[in-house]
C-alpha cells in the first residue's frame, strides 16, 4: 500500500464550485504539505502543517484553505475554483527527525477548472 | 530570477552515454540539496541527497559547489529507464524546499 495517498486522482469542476482534495499518510510523519505544479514553474508550496493544530501559508496560498484533522490527514480546499487553479496538486510529508529532511509525495491530483 | 534554475532540456542521449545536468541556486543560506526524479504524470521521488564532498550512488554522482552556488548530477551508462525529469531541490532551512522546474532527459535505444 502507498504511504501517501490522495483523493481524488482526477477532478473536473466548474468555475465557482467548492472542492476538497484529501491527503492521507501512513508514514507517521508530523509534517505535511500541499504543492501545485504547473508546466515550466516547478512545484510551489501552498500550505504546510507541522502538527495537528499548526497551519502555515506557503508562497501561493490565496484562494486555498487547508484543514489538518489528524496527524495522518491534511485536506486542501478551493473555496471558489477558478480556471487558473487548473494544475497538478501534490501532498507531501516529512520527518523532521530524519538526518536529511526529505519529502515524500503522494501520487497527485489532476484538477481541471472549466 | 528563479531561486533555483535548471536547463529544461530535453537532453536526448543514446543508451550507454554519460550525461550531466547543472543547477544554480541564488540563496547562499541554502542548507541542503537534493536531486529528485519525476516520471511523466507521476510524483517526484528522491533520487539522492547532495553532500558537500560529493557523493555517488551507483551510476549517479552528485556534486555541490557552494562557492559558485551550483549543484550537478552525472549519470553514467544511461539506461532507457533513466528517461525522466530531474528536479534540483534546495532546502533553505527547516521545511522550506525550493524546487527547480526540472531538466528532462530522454535516453534513446
Amino acid at each position: 500500500d502507498a504511504d501517501v495517498t490522495q483523493t481524488p486522482r482526477n477532478r473536473i469542476t466548474k468555475t465557482g464550485k467548492r472542492i476538497m482534495l484529501e491527503c492521507s499518510q501512513t508514514k507517521g510523519h508530523d509534517r505535511m504539505y500541499w504543492y501545485r505544479q504547473d508546466p515550466g514553474l516547478g512545484l510551489r508550496l501552498i500550505y504546510y502543517s507541522f502538527d495537528v493544530k499548526d497551519i502555515n501559508k506557503g508562497e501561493i496560498s490565496d484562494g486555498y484553505s487547508v484543514s489538518r484533522q489528524a496527524q495522518a490527514k491534511f485536506s486542501l480546499s478551493l473555496e471558489s475554483a477558478i480556471p487558473n487553479q487548473t494544475a497538478l496538486y501534490f501532498c507531501a510529508t516529512s520527518d523532521p527527525l530524519a538526518e536529511q529532511e526529505t519529502q515524500y509525495f503522494g501520487p497527485g491530483t489532476r484538477l481541471l477548472v472549466l | 530570477r528563479k531561486e533555483v534554475e535548471q536547463d529544461p532540456g530535453p537532453f536526448n542521449v543514446p543508451e550507454g552515454a554519460t550525461v550531466a545536468f547543472n543547477c544554480t541556486y541564488s540563496n547562499s543560506a541554502s542548507q541542503s540539496f537534493f536531486w529528485y526524479r519525476q516520471d511523466c504524470r507521476k510524483e517526484p521521488k528522491l533520487l539522492m541527497s547532495v553532500y558537500s564532498s560529493g557523493n555517488e550512488d551507483g551510476r549517479f554522482t552528485a556534486q555541490l559547489n557552494r562557492a559558485s552556488q551550483y549543484i550537478s548530477l552525472l549519470i553514467r551508462d544511461s539506461k532507457l529507464s533513466d528517461s525522466a525529469t530531474y528536479l534540483c531541490v534546495v532546502n533553505r532551512g527547516s521545511y522550506k524546499l525550493i524546487f527547480g522546474s526540472g531538466t528532462r532527459l530522454l535516453v534513446r535505444p
